[in-house]
């Protein structure tokens, strides 16, 4: 039973390009979440899908959004890439089901801006 | 979600028992707390949670005080496989998880 899959697990971009990122969700998962995570700190929430809608986001800018497929997978995208934007960011996935359904993470892609 | 407040690092003896303390006073009756952990390079590994009372599994023990206000995470036999960050969470929204610092555990032979 595989795991969240998250691609590429490496990433080098330039400042002002645009990147998307992919993430598959564990198998009977139809919720996903993102984060952020800059080096050093812990995961910052960045968006959640479900139904392919987002459902809740989190303190980040217009420049970051999403999509969800209707096989559950998600894409996180960003656009005009800042420096600043450089981390580890993390796909979750969860059942919908409510805080007594832990998420399950995937290894994350480490998006380098330079 | 109610904040978390954890030491920001601390040593173990590897075949030994760590204990992780982590305060949230501020919980409300219907907050669960979890217990995550990050291994170096590797996405957030879910360990165990709890809502009242004391919980099991094959990685560790969670001890929630009877108020609520705080809890303990056991792991009961430290390997250096061990070393990771760990993060104590309460949480009550759906799907999101609001990370502290965590305690940073450090495994020693």
């Amino acid at each position: 039973d595989a795991g969240v899959t998250q691609s590429p697990t490496h990433l080098i971009k330039t400042r002002g390009q645009q990147v998307t990122l992919r993430c598959s969700p564990k198998s009977g998962h139809d919720t996903v979440s993102w984060y952020q995570q800059a080096l050093g700190q812990g995961p910052q929430f960045i968006f959640q899908y479900y139904e392919e809608e987002e459902r809740q986001r989190g303190n980040f800018p217009d420049r970051f959004s999403g999509h969800q497929f209707p096989n559950y997978s998600s894409e996180l995208n960003v656009n005009a890439l800042l420096l600043g934007d450089s981390a580890l960011y993390l796909c979750a996935s969860s059942p919908l089901g409510g805080r007594n359904s832990p998420l399950h993470f995937g290894n994350g892609t480490r998006l380098t801006v330079t | 979600d109610a904040k978390t407040t954890q030491p920001p690092s601390m040593d173990c003896a590897e075949g030994r028992a760590a204990n992780l303390p982590c305060n949230h006073s501020t919980i409300s009756g219907n907050e669960y707390v979890y217990w995550y952990r990050q291994i170096h390079s590797q996405g957030p590994q879910y360990i165990i949670h709890g809502l009242k009372n004391n919980e099991t599994n094959e990685m560790a023990s969670l001890i929630i005080t009877e108020d609520r206000k705080s809890s303990t995470l056991i792991l009961p036999h430290a390997t250096l496989r061990d070393t990771a960050v760990y993060y104590c969470i309460v949480w009550a929204a759906v799907n999101k998880l609001t990370f502290g610092g965590g305690t940073r555990v450090l495994v020693k032979p």
